[in-house]
């Protein structure tokens, strides 16, 4: 059963609007939350994390919200550019656990559209 | 600084051979991590190590073995090649807990 779910597998945007990509989890044991993107051929690379602590956490024009009581998170990207087109992937983490690696969801593919 | 290296970029096999992905960091992190990643799907941890010496199974570890002499090596062994082990092979590491997971640029192996 998946842990960490993304409902969409793939998002159009237009260069300039908000990106909002969803993510919710099941196991209320994750206290540590994060966004990875990926371009085609190369490894994830991480954008923004938030720990259960806090409920908004901002960088530049990304922006991750959490609502623990409805497990659920969100990234915001303002405004949305060309290069933002991507595999956008959340994960999980139980600090406590910590070394047990992180719980993927399975992706969202982000496309910004001219 | 080169990070997390994975050698090598692409890999075919034949069913039963038996080969080393290899995964090498310079960041002097404790934590390293291998991920496989199949089509539609997340990253799944196989196996991570906690420090040299120690190492322990993710969530789809039949098939793999691991070993951590160093500190900067963390090599995924496939004892015995499958086709259902046609995958992207990610390896990661990271610092200490709160530290977020580098991840190596990737090896793509495809068994016949």
């Amino acid at each position: 059963d998946q842990q960490v779910k993304q409902n969409s597998p793939s998002l159009s945007v237009q260069e300039g609007r908000i990106s909002i990509l969803n993510c919710d989890y099941t196991n209320s044991m994750f206290d540590y939350f994060l966004w990875y993107k990926k371009y085609p051929a190369e490894g994830p690379t991480f954008l923004i994390s938030i720990s259960s602590i806090k409920d908004k956490n901002e960088d530049g024009r990304f922006t991750v919200f959490l609502n623990k009581s409805a497990k659920h998170l969100s990234l915001h990207i303002v405004p949305s550019q060309p290069g933002d087109s991507a595999v956008y992937f959340c994960a999980a983490s139980d600090l406590l656990r910590g070394a047990d690696g992180l719980t993927f969801g399975k992706g969202t593919h982000l496309i910004i559209q001219p | 600084n080169a990070g997390v290296t994975q050698t090598p970029k692409f890999q075919v096999l034949k069913t039963g051979q038996s080969m080393t992905l290899q995964c090498a960091q310079d960041m002097n992190h404790e934590y390293m991590s291998w991920y496989r990643q199949d089509p539609g799907m997340g990253l799944r941890l196989i196996h991570y190590s906690v420090g040299a010496g120690i190492t322990d199974q993710g969530e789809v570890p039949n098939g793999y073995n691991v070993s951590r002499s160093t500190t900067e090596d963390f090599p995924l062994r496939l004892l015995s090649a499958a086709p259902s082990q046609t995958s992207v092979y990610f390896c990661a590491s990271r610092g200490t807990v709160q530290e977020t997971q580098y991840f190596g640029p990737g090896t793509r192996l495809l068994v016949l």
